[in-house]
């Protein structure tokens, strides 16, 4: 059963600092790895895509990388800004159509 | 740009009372999800809808729970005789496949189910 597990649960830096959230699953035998953000209260804003085949993906100031044999991704923000406040989450999708969640990691950008 | 939209964004109802929250999924996409999220906790997969029949479902989604298609738009979840325990967050999410490389999940905002 695969677990998806991010560290750290919550994370505070200030404003124009480079930072990583990372996420870690069990069970290497995944199809793709979805980033996604999800402001209080909201539903989850969908980030990046990486494939099982792909080493990392980039989307403006994100890239989210993807090393499958030893079961992490991690989510890179360039030059953060306090807009970027919000809780990340990492969801893996394996044998099956569902995706596997973390918990997320909130993440406060302090101007 | 297209979304995932769903009503109510919020719903209370008394325990034992059956509660119906609505999607309409991003109009090509042809595969939708149910998830849920009890406050605190991680999202958690439902059930998977493809072709006008469930795909996959979680051992969450019992006999209580239904989903249906009605008319080629709206995608339902039906929560029958509610319980406390099912006060969270659901979800609906589209794609419009499940391929590797295609299988982008797009979420809705969410309808809050409040029991009381």
């Amino acid at each position: 059963k695969q677990e998806v597990t991010q560290i750290p649960a919550a994370l505070s830096v200030p404003e124009g600092e480079n930072l990583v959230l990372n996420c870690s699953f069990t069970d290497s035998a995944i199809y793709n790895l979805q980033w996604f953000r999800q402001d209080p209260g909201k539903g989850l804003t969908s980030l990046l895509l990486i494939q099982s085949s792909q080493r990392e993906q980039t989307s403006g100031r994100l890239n989210a990388s993807l090393d499958k044999s030893s079961g992490r991704s991690t989510l890179y923000i360039a030059a953060s800004q306090p807009g970027d406040s919000a809780t990340y989450l990492c969801a893996s999708q394996g044998g099956s159509e569902k995706l596997v969640f973390g918990k997320g990691t909130k993440l406060t950008v302090n101007p | 740009e297209p979304e995932v939209t769903q009503t109510p964004s919020h719903q209370v109802t008394q325990m034992g009372q059956e509660v119906i929250l609505r999607c309409v999924p991003i109009s090509n996409h042809l595969y939708f999800y149910w998830y849920r999220q009890i406050l605190g906790q991680k999202v958690e997969f439902l059930v998977s809808f493809y072709n006008n029949e469930i795909s996959e479902k979680s051992e969450i989604f019992d006999d209580q729970f239904s989903v249906e298609r009605p008319d080629g738009s709206n995608f339902t979840l039906k929560i029958r005789s509610t319980k406390l325990e099912d006060s969270a967050m659901y979800f609906c999410a589209s794609r419009l496949t499940v391929a590797t490389n295609t299988g982008e999940l797009f979420f809705g905002e969410g309808s809050r189910l409040t029991v009381l």
